[in-house]
């Protein structure tokens, strides 16, 4: 069965913090991302990476870094958290190639309180 | 660019009834488009997927969804809602390139009536 994993399903942080949010997956997938949902938003794409050591910036990448050292790993880092980031996040993986394109296997989310 | 709108934030129906979840897209390229579905507390999963092949694709808990290039759409539906069915759903769309970030709607609730 395939799996995303996410370090910790809820965080409470305070303002200022550095933030670590950790995504294994186990498919061998090259492309992972992180996406941030809110009410009435939807998903946004933060970050994504295609590859070992690549990353993309999505669509909402201000305050935010990410980090791909292994294939299976692949780190969101909130170098300043501010409270405007308490919000979900949720990591995915895709394989690559057209018989699974777009198809995208997400972890259960992070809820991240910021104070 | 890329987008899609999914009309109507919250749906609700009675169990049995008809669902119809609605999904527009804008694309400059032959679109790949997408459903999720994310039940409480859980991560997203694909519900069924469009990529050129057949304009009507079948999903899983017997949801369906048909692309109408005419009409730019995507619109989700199943013949008779179940109590399980009660989540968000999420239309989403990526070009024809593997690997690609999904851009995603802002979602619908279904809500689901006894």
């Amino acid at each position: 069965d395939v799996k995303v994993t996410q370090s910790s399903r809820y965080l409470v942080k305070r303002t200022g913090e550095k933030v670590f949010l950790e995504c294994v997956q186990d498919m061998d997938h090259e492309n992972m991302f992180w996406y941030r949902q809110d009410p009435g938003l939807g998903l946004r794409l933060i970050y994504f990476s295609y590859d070992v050591k690549m990353k993309e910036k999505g669509d909402i990448p201000e305050g935010y870094s990410v980090s791909r050292e292994k294939k299976e790993r692949f780190s969101l880092i909130l170098e300043s958290a501010s409270t405007n980031q308490t919000s979900m996040y949720l990591c995915a993986s895709s394989p690559t190639g057209q018989g699974a394109l777009g198809e995208q296997f997400f972890g259960p989310g992070t809820r991240l309180t910021v104070l | 660019a890329q987008s899609v709108t999914q009309l109507g934030s919250h749906v609700s129906v009675s169990e049995g009834a008809l669902v119809l979840l609605r999904c527009n897209y804008s694309s400059s390229v032959p679109p790949y488009l997408f459903w999720y579905v994310q039940y409480p507390n859980q991560g997203l999963q694909l519900l069924l997927k469009y990529t050129s092949a057949a304009t009507l694709v079948k999903g899983i808990n017997g949801f369906e969804a048909e692309f109408k290039k005419s009409e730019t759409s995507f619109h989700l539906t199943k013949p008779s809602a179940h109590m399980s069915d009660a989540a968000e759903y999420f239309c989403a769309v990526t070009s024809n390139q593997a690997g690609t970030a999904l851009i995603f709607g802002k979602g619908t609730t279904l809500s689901v009536s006894s």
